[in-house]
């Protein structure tokens, strides 16, 4: 019954070296969102799509990408990962933009950047 | 951005004792989410409000949305092991977008 998967959980990766994070929804929302989350703080919203509009927050840095091929998908990619950038990687869904809609998130991705 | 100051920050308490804590914010909500965080995986929605004043409960969970819509508590009755983590409010601006404010959280410990 899952329904916001994220892949891998556990990601390894060296100082440098791009790596992507993916997400897949079997809810049918048309929003899907990115958060990073450091130890112990808020999860913080890097961006989203709604449909295949993507939205950027103002403050996330140009490291960060994301590709949304189709409904159901949502990949981040991180171009050359810093030793800042360990963290949890949360995926969160919800049906619309309303903002009555409730997101759900996945269970999330740890990187470590070694 | 918008803060919302969650309090308190942490609390260490003995099983079977009741649980309360709050999230406050200076801005209008129109939406208080509650969530809990287990180690090593991700926010799970416990309670939802929409409308100021309402209450709403979930097993051994209860949740307002404060009259002002500046304000939300949880409250956890005759807690249980399983109840450790941290719990997040989250919600809407009133007039905002869809981007979800979270609370700096608060990590409940169980003594046995």
């Amino acid at each position: 019954d899952a329904m916001v998967i994220q892949n891998p959980r556990y990601q390894v990766t060296q100082f440098g070296k791009p790596v992507t994070l993916s997400c897949s929804q079997t809810l049918n929302h048309n929003v899907m969102y990115w958060y990073q989350q450091k130890s112990s703080q808020a999860p913080k919203l890097l961006f989203h799509y709604y449909d295949k509009d993507f939205n950027n927050e103002a403050d996330t840095p140009d490291n960060f990408q994301s590709r949304r091929p189709n409904t159901s998908f949502c990949f981040l990619d991180i171009r050359s990962p810093g030793l800042g950038d360990a963290a949890m990687y949360l995926c969160a869904t919800s049906f619309t933009r309303d903002n009555t809609d409730t997101q759900y998130f996945g269970p999330g991705t740890r990187l470590t950047v070694l | 951005g918008q803060q919302l100051n969650q309090s308190p920050q942490s609390m260490f308490i003995q099983e079977g004792e009741d649980v309360s804590m709050n999230c406050t914010s200076s801005s209008i909500f129109n939406t208080w989410l509650w969530y809990k965080q287990e180690p090593g995986e991700g926010p799970v929605l416990l309670i939802a409000l929409y409308k100021a004043g309402e209450l709403t409960s979930n097993g051994r969970l209860t949740a307002q949305f404060g009259i002002t819509r500046k304000d939300s508590f949880l409250n956890i009755s005759a807690s249980i092991p399983s109840d450790v983590g941290i719990y997040f409010c989250a919600g809407h601006q009133w007039f905002g977008n869809e981007k979800l404010t979270f609370g700096t959280g608060t990590r409940l410990t169980i003594i046995p």
